[in-house]
């Protein structure tokens, strides 16, 4: 079945440093990939999302390209803030279903 | 937009009590999803209704729990009776189409059963 795996954290970073969270995926098709947001005490929110191989997703700084070929989606950031501090899911969908990664804490110091 | 709407925000009560979570998904769309989220096991898909109709309920721990959604804009997850092991955050999530799509969360409702 479908599956994400993300990479493990917590992250620590200071301002304006370089944020990099992984995420590889296993699905039959050709599944939309995600990234949510949850900030503290909140739900989730979409950050970005691609549905096809190759497209960019884009969100306040923040990027990831669907890469089938080696079946990746990989969150990135050039600068992050301390309001960037939250739990970042990786998830795909091929139907209906959203498949989660774990999460990524991450805690953005200033 | 509203958003999804979830009621209570937070909720605590006793061990056997009965609990009603509710949820108002956005208006116009005709999927609607119940998740689970805790610390051991994440974020867990509990059922799924498309067009008022539940899908998918292979996710729903036992017979404790059950949900309906008697219209397009509203549904409810009731557990009877609450037991401690069900303390969780509960987020209702909608979409507007059925594959593939965005889905979008309300803020949750936080449960303590004691």
């Amino acid at each position: 079945g479908d599956s994400v795996t993300q990479m493990e954290g917590p992250v620590t970073l200071s301002e304006e440093a370089f944020l990099t969270i992984n995420c590889t995926y296993t699905a039959t098709g050709y599944p939309s990939l995600f990234w949510y947001v949850q900030y503290p005490g909140e739900g989730l929110q979409l950050l970005l999302k691609a549905t096809k191989a190759d497209d960019k997703g884009s969100n306040k700084g923040f990027e990831a390209t669907y890469r089938k070929e080696t079946t990746s989606f990989h969150l990135e950031k050039g600068s992050v803030q301390v309001s960037d501090s939250a739990v970042y899911f990786c998830a795909l969908t091929s139907d209906y279903k959203l498949s989660f990664g774990a999460g990524t804490t991450v805690t953005v110091r200033a | 937009d509203a958003g999804v709407i979830q009621s209570p925000r937070h909720e605590v009560t006793e061990m056997g009590q009965e609990v009603t979570l509710r949820c108002k998904p956005i208006s116009g769309h005709n999927s609607l999803f119940w998740y689970r989220q805790t610390m051991m096991r994440g974020l867990e898909l509990l059922i799924y209704f498309n067009n008022n109709v539940p899908i998918d309920d292979s996710g729903m721990p036992e017979d404790r729990f059950s949900a309906k959604m008697p219209n397009a804009s509203f549904s409810t997850l009731k557990i009877q009776p609450s037991e401690p092991r069900d303390s969780a955050v509960y987020f209702c999530a909608s979409s507007p189409e059925r594959t593939k799509e965005t889905q979008y969360f309300g803020p949750g409702t936080r449960l303590l059963v004691l």
